[in-house]
């Protein structure tokens, strides 16, 4: 029943650290994204992936890394964090282009 | 590319009402359309989808919402709402194409009061 799950849930970071948030699903699904969501401003794909070994950028990918070497997970990486990056972070899945996604539950990030 | 619009970023509404919260698209290729449903401090939840067939969909928690190609729209609909539907309501388009993206709207709170 685990679907797709985020670790960790919060974490508050100060500026210039580095961390990976990680991503993992269990349903087999090859689709996988990352969004960040600010208020009032909806969702914003940051990178997506079609498959293992495969990534691409979304609508918002600059400060952010992804690889994706297996299918279950696809962990999403900030080198140099900054106030800006503050938001919550949301994991997604899809079996096929016609389906829904599937999302975890979140990673609120701080950045101080 | 295809974009989405959610006109009403606020719904206020009575227990018991009927409510609409609508959803306009655009895009040039045929386009799958689905609602989300995003309870506090929670993960976006499918409400109902459309996909091919009937323009009226039928989903969970009583929903429904109803595809207009012409008027390119998928407003969501129910006929009397409970306390607990008020959550952040997100429409979704996805293009029927190789394209990967699957474009949000901005969102719409939808809060029902006693």
């Amino acid at each position: 029943n685990a679907g797709v799950t985020q670790t960790p849930k919060f974490r508050i970071l100060k500026i210039g650290q580095s961390m990976t948030l990680q991503c993992t699903q269990d349903m087999n699904h090859n689709y996988m994204y990352w969004y960040r969501q600010d208020p009032g401003m909806g969702l914003k794909l940051i990178y997506y992936s079609v498959g293992a070994g495969i990534t691409d950028k979304g609508e918002v990918p600059n400060g952010y890394n992804v690889s994706r070497s297996t299918t279950e997970d696809f962990p999403l990486r900030l080198e140099l964090a900054a106030p800006s990056q503050t938001s919550v972070y949301f994991c997604a899945a899809k079996f096929s282009l016609r389906q829904p996604q599937h999302f975890g539950d979140g990673t609120r990030l701080s950045i101080l | 590319a295809q974009s989405v619009t959610q006109l009403d970023s606020q719904v206020p509404v009575f227990e018991e009402a009927p409510v609409e919260l609508r959803c306009n698209y655009s895009s040039s290729v045929s386009v799958y359309l689905f609602w989300y449903v995003q309870y506090p401090n929670q993960g976006l939840q499918l409400l109902l989808k459309y996909l091919s067939g009937s323009t009226l969909v039928k989903g969970i928690n009583g929903f429904e919402a109803e595809f207009n190609k012409s008027q390119t729209s998928f407003h969501l609909r129910k006929p009397s709402v409970h306390i607990s539907d008020t959550a952040e309501y997100f429409c979704a388009v996805s293009e029927d194409n190789y394209g990967q993206n699957f474009v949000f709207g901005p969102g719409t709170r939808l809060s029902v009061l006693p």
